[in-house]
């Protein structure tokens, strides 16, 4: 079995500062994949980031990073120079084994 | 290109009628995936498909619940009769060989149940 938690069910963050949203996850997979996705108030869900758990190197995006701690199954988002557009809610998941779980999601607000 | 494409985009309906969701893969995608999105439990995976044929239907909540796929193209997410407590944001997305994890899922925009 796997899981994911997110232990912020909300943050906000002030417009052009930094944000960290976190996940940890717990597998006995050697091999899977995790994501973070971004649901925006019109529903539709976006992939932001994905990280090959192989892969010791840090996923980039743009303004989007990961710290993927692998041993400590830690896995967290960072927006830097946070828009107004970055509001929505973030889900953690991962892919392994032929499943698919997410977190139960943070909703990130930003401050103008 | 067009995405994963669902309707209807809102549902409402009383209490024991039955209710049909709808989705239209990405053209060449090999699998389908229904999920459902509540606030208490966050995103779940209902059913998957893989080239129109059931995988894995462990997370289908009960009975009144079913789920087809008559063709590449086309799938439905049935219940009947339908409960309050089905009230949800039911998603479907699809996926370029789901076992290669360089292919991640498009979802489509969900459907917005509310069953009074």
């Amino acid at each position: 079995a796997q899981t994911v938690t997110q232990s912020q069910p909300e943050m906000s963050v002030q417009e052009a500062e930094t944000v960290t949203l976190s996940c940890t996850y717990d597998t006995s997979e050697s091999d899977y994949y995790l994501f973070w996705y971004k649901q925006p108030p019109s529903r539709q869900m976006i992939l932001v980031i994905r990280q090959e758990a192989y892969k010791q190197q840090n996923a980039t995006e743009n303004r989007f990073s990961v710290n993927f701690q692998k041993a400590a199954k830690s896995f967290s988002l960072k927006i830097s120079d946070s828009q107004l557009g970055d509001a929505a809610m973030y889900f953690c998941a991962i892919f392994g084994n032929e499943k698919l779980t997410f977190g139960t999601g943070t909703r990130l607000t930003i401050i103008p | 290109d067009a995405g994963v494409i669902q309707s209807p985009r809102h549902e409402v309906t009383e209490m024991g009628q039955e209710v049909t969701l709808r989705c239209k893969p990405i053209s060449g995608h090999d699998y389908l995936f229904w999920y459902r999105q509540t606030m208490m439990r966050g995103l779940e995976l209902l059913i998957y498909f893989n080239n129109n044929v059931p995988i894995d239907d462990s997370g289908m909540p009960e009975d009144r619940f079913s789920a087809k796929m008559p063709n590449a193209s086309f799938s439905t997410l049935k219940i009947q009769p339908s409960e309050p407590r089905d009230s949800a944001v039911y998603f479907c997305a699809s996926s370029l060989e789901g076992h290669n994890l360089n292919q991640p899922q498009h979802f489509g925009d969900g459907t917005r149940l509310s069953i009074l």
